[in-house]
């Protein structure tokens, strides 16, 4: 297996701009999370899917933030609009039990001019 | 907001002294995992500590977990130059993942 994948690797957009993030998780691991590094704020978790539903988004900092996972292949983050403030390292982790070990994947660094 | 706490912030040492970080919660944990995370990298799993009192190693790493469950330590033995990085305690809790604060370790050589 390739490990948690994710694109793009890099992203850099303007203030105002919609910012779509993907991750391909570990086939047959079903939980996927989505976090947010920054200096200021640590590793944060913004939501979390089991089997493919949304369980906790109580991290999503506002409206602007959506999650998405249509398949048990593929999940999207996406940011419309964009802020500055948003800048930051995005990761994808999944596992395959809640709890356990976490696979995460090399994230999506994200610019917002 | 931030329920784990790491000590300290950061850490500089000589190449061959030991290292150590501590993770401290206000509540009891049924287990507690360790991380590492390499400048420019992803967080990658070291251990999990389940039971009360559990002393685990790998190679020059030592993980401790509190007789209380509330608080762990993860202790290097003789840091080498690949041992930087920052390391994070992370724990499961009322369906919540957290991470801890980290601790960003530097050896200079």
């Amino acid at each position: 297996d390739a490990g948690v994948i994710q694109s793009p690797r890099h992203e850099v957009t303007e203030m105002g701009q919609e910012v779509t993030l993907r991750c391909k998780p570990i086939s047959g691991h079903d939980y996927l999370f989505w976090y947010r590094q920054t200096m200021m704020r640590g590793l944060e978790l913004l939501i979390y899917f089991n089997n493919n539903v949304p369980i906790d988004d109580s991290g999503m900092p506002e409206d602007r933030f959506s999650a998405k996972m249509p398949n048990a292949s593929f999940s999207t983050l996406k940011i419309q609009p964009s802020e500055p403030r948003d800048s930051a390292v995005y990761f994808c982790a999944t596992n395959p039990g809640f709890g356990g070990e976490q696979f995460f994947g090399p994230g999506t660094r994200l610019t917002v001019l | 907001g931030q329920q784990v706490m790491q000590i300290p912030q950061y850490q500089h040492v000589q190449e061959g002294e030991d290292f150590t970080t501590y993770c401290n919660s206000s509540t009891t944990l049924s287990n507690i995992q360790w991380y590492k995370q390499r400048p420019g990298g992803h967080p990658v799993f070291l251990i999990q500590l389940v039971k009360s009192g559990e002393v685990k190693k790998q190679k020059r790493l030592t993980f401790q977990f509190g007789e209380a469950k509330k608080n762990s330590s993860l202790h290097i033995t003789a840091t080498q130059t690949t041992d930087v990085g920052t390391y994070f305690c992370a724990l499961a809790r009322d369906n919540q993942f957290y991470f801890g604060t980290g601790t960003s370790l530097t050896v200079i050589p």
